[in-house]
């Protein structure tokens, strides 16, 4: 089966420019999530979709950073304007939605603001 | 709140050394546990769960964890690593219903050829 898929792999951007980040789930999977990971650390729950509907967005920094999944397959992260911190792989991962199905995780994109 | 606990966070071996990470979790319900693995410039890899059943859990690659209820820890195993298992571990929680996943700070481990 195909991965989960993200774009780009890489982006470096200025401090307060914008910037967005896709990524299409494996198919089937229901439930989707955006994870922030900064290194040296586990990855931070950004956002969570179950199809096309937010389930958990507590951790999301909503002055800048959104989110969505309109057709409730892919979906896009956007961060405006971006600040330093924000310099990190965001992942996304995807699973069936069900109690005992597992995440799998694309490869990231790796942000560096500058 | 929920939390996972990962008592070291950087682990040196040498090759055929035998390998324990700690994970140690908060909650005292029904819980659901996750290994994964992130290799250097790859994604996250799920290496093994437990949802029930046999607390002892095979894995990927040799690996395998422990679940140990009256101590709260899911620690993983391996009897003999190899160069190539240099990689970051992350364990993780999930609590009865609630489907956010909880995650360790993980654990960078190198073996040294």
């Amino acid at each position: 089966e195909a991965g989960v898929a993200q774009s780009p792999r890489y982006k470096i951007i200025e401090k307060r420019q914008s910037v967005a980040f896709w990524c299409n789930p494996i198919s089937g999977h229901a439930t989707l999530y955006w994870y922030q990971q900064i290194l040296g650390q586990g990855p931070k729950l950004l956002i969570q979709f179950q199809n096309n509907g937010v389930v958990d967005d507590s951790q999301l920094p909503k002055d800048r950073f959104s989110a969505e999944r309109l057709k409730g397959v892919d979906s896009t992260l956007k961060i405006q304007p971006a600040k330093l911190e924000d310099s990190a792989v965001y992942l996304c991962a995807s699973s069936l939605g069900t109690q005992n199905s597992p995440l799998h995780f694309g490869n990231g994109t790796r942000l560096t603001v500058t | 709140a929920q939390s996972v606990s990962q008592h070291n966070h950087h682990v040196i071996l040498s090759e055929a050394a035998s390998l324990e990470l700690g994970c140690n979790y908060s909650y005292g319900g029904t819980v659901n546990l996750f290994w994964y693995v992130q290799y250097p410039g790859q994604h996250l890899q799920l290496l093994l769960k437990y949802f029930s059943g046999d607390p002892l859990v095979k894995g990927i690659k040799g690996f395998e964890a422990e679940f140990i209820k009256s101590k709260f820890s899911f620690n993983l195993r391996k009897p003999s690593v190899q160069w190539s298992d240099t990689a970051e571990y992350f364990c993780a929680s999930i609590r009865g219903n609630n489907r956010k996943l909880i995650w360790g700070l993980g654990t960078s481990l190198a073996v040294n050829p």
